[in-house]
């Protein structure tokens, strides 16, 4: 079966740096791009970027260039987001989704979701 | 770039059939044939419902069907049921040059 499994839930201070994780099965995790995608309570989904782990070829949202990392480590077929100084507007709902390859140019699978909490 | 432009809210009856507007430009949606939907019920992660404007992945009903006209692509849903009512969003392709990808804003959809 191909899945995504995301990171647990996080709570984190304003200012506080955080590493989430998205591990792929049941594919070849290295062929297909893996995007990011935010959802702040009780709002739309917004991209956010997208990696292709054979390489690590990242490309950003503009709106998100510069405010998020996104890494891959395909020995371990996992994708991750991070930053280094997180703030009370980062609170949100972090989906990873693996995009089809050729024939399927969409969206296919979707992890679970990660909730991030930032408060003081 | 700016999100697609969807309806807030939809409703409709069981049994009725009910369409879902995505407007973009002609930098998106209107450029390329890569226009996808999503549904989304409370608590849950989004699904793929419609690819490539108007295909279905395997095991996705055939009462959700996909077009695009121009700048603006469609979901119609046709027999509506209970299990229906959601969240949908759309997403295009938006360019080459930075392969960014834009959501529609999301569209309630109430099964009355």
């Amino acid at each position: 079966e191909v899945q995504l499994v995301q990171s647990g839930a996080e709570v984190k201070k304003p200012g506080e740096s955080l590493k989430i994780s998205c591990k792929g099965s049941g594919y070849s995790f290295t062929s297909y791009w893996i995007g990011w995608v935010r959802q702040m309570p009780g709002k739309g989904l917004e991209w956010m970027g997208i990696i292709y782990p054979g390489d690590s070829d990242t490309r950003y949202s503009p709106s998100f260039q510069g405010q998020v990392t996104i890494s891959a480590d395909k020995s371990i077929s996992t994708a991750y987001l991070q930053w280094s100084s997180l703030k009370a507007s980062d609170t949100a709902m972090y989906y990873c989704a693996k995009k089809g390859g050729s024939g399927l140019d969409a969206f296919d699978i979707w992890g679970q979701g990660t909730m991030v909490t930032v408060s003081s | 770039q700016s999100a697609l432009t969807q309806p807030a809210s939809v409703s409709g009856s069981p049994g009725q059939s009910i369409t879902i507007s995505c407007t973009g430009t002609s930098s998106d949606v209107g450029s390329y044939n890569l226009v996808s939907w999503y549904q989304q019920h409370p608590g849950k992660a989004p699904k793929l419902m419609i690819y490539e404007g108007s295909k279905r992945p395997s095991g996705v009903s055939n009462r959700f069907s996909g077009s695009k006209s121009g700048n603006t692509a469609s979901l119609t849903i046709s027999g509506l049921q209970a299990e229906d009512e959601a969240d949908y969003y759309c997403c295009s392709y938006a360019g080459s040059s930075t392969f960014n990808w834009v959501f529609g804003g999301g569209t309630k959809l109430t099964v009355l």
